[in-house]
């Protein structure tokens, strides 16, 4: 169990760019979150994952934003034509079915300049 | 929809003093409540968690929480601080009987610890 990876750690983007973040999971987990961080806050829902179906989005995963988890195994997030406002770290983290209290990994802080 | 609320958003002690950190929670039933440390640049560590059954909660690291369900709080202590514990901390409730088992996250509370 070498816990949840996320690739790469670090992304500095020109605005209007397009940038792909991947997750991959604890193996055995069929659950898998995405929740945005910005400077100072707390984790934000993203979307959520059961196997490769995709349950849920929140309002603030805007039409730019895509996650897709095609095997039910990895994800990644794409972030098309970035503005300023996707500075964040993006944390991945992935759990059971019915299961509290997720893994999650060490993110990607992405910076737009 | 749930919501916390971490009225500190610093806080410092000395090593080897007790240490609680503040955490209040809106929900409508039960809600299941969890306590997460950051290091800098990292991801989330989950310290304690508490579903039902005893308001107390021990977690790793020599943490607990206590629920009170009158206060609306779920309050993590430490009775002597290390300076390893020097982190951010979040508190989160996530809805029971939430298919999703999404969280909602306080805004933190940024603990430093003088040596």
């Amino acid at each position: 169990d070498t816990g949840v990876s996320q690739d790469p750690r670090h992304k500095i983007t020109k605005r209007g760019q397009n940038v792909t973040f991947r997750c991959d999971p604890i193996s055995e987990h069929n659950r898998l979150y995405w929740y945005r961080q910005t400077l100072g806050q707390g984790p934000e829902f993203l979307t959520y994952f059961q196997n490769e179906a995709q349950l849920e989005k929140s309002r603030l995963l805007s039409d730019r934003f895509s996650a897709e988890r095609p095997k039910g195994s990895f994800s990644t997030l794409e972030i098309q034509r970035t503005e300023q406002g996707d500075s964040a770290m993006y944390l991945c983290a992935s759990t059971f079915v019915g299961a509290y209290g997720y893994t999650f990994g060490s993110g990607t802080r992405l910076t737009v300049v | 929809a749930q919501s916390v609320t971490q009225p500190d958003i610093h806080i410092t002690v000395s090593e080897g003093a007790s240490l609680e950190l503040r955490c209040n929670y809106s929900y409508g039933a039960t809600p299941y409540l969890f306590w997460y440390v950051q290091s800098p640049g990292q991801g989330l560590q989950l310290l304690l968690k508490y579903f039902s059954g005893d308001t107390l909660v021990q977690g790793i690291k020599g943490f607990e929480a206590e629920f009170k369900r009158s206060q609306s709080s779920f309050n993590l202590r430490k009775p002597s601080v290390h300076w390893s514990d020097a982190a951010e901390y979040f508190c989160a409730v996530g809805a029971s009987g939430n298919a999703g088992n999404m969280l909602t996250f306080g805004g933190g509370t940024r603990l430093m610890v003088k040596p």
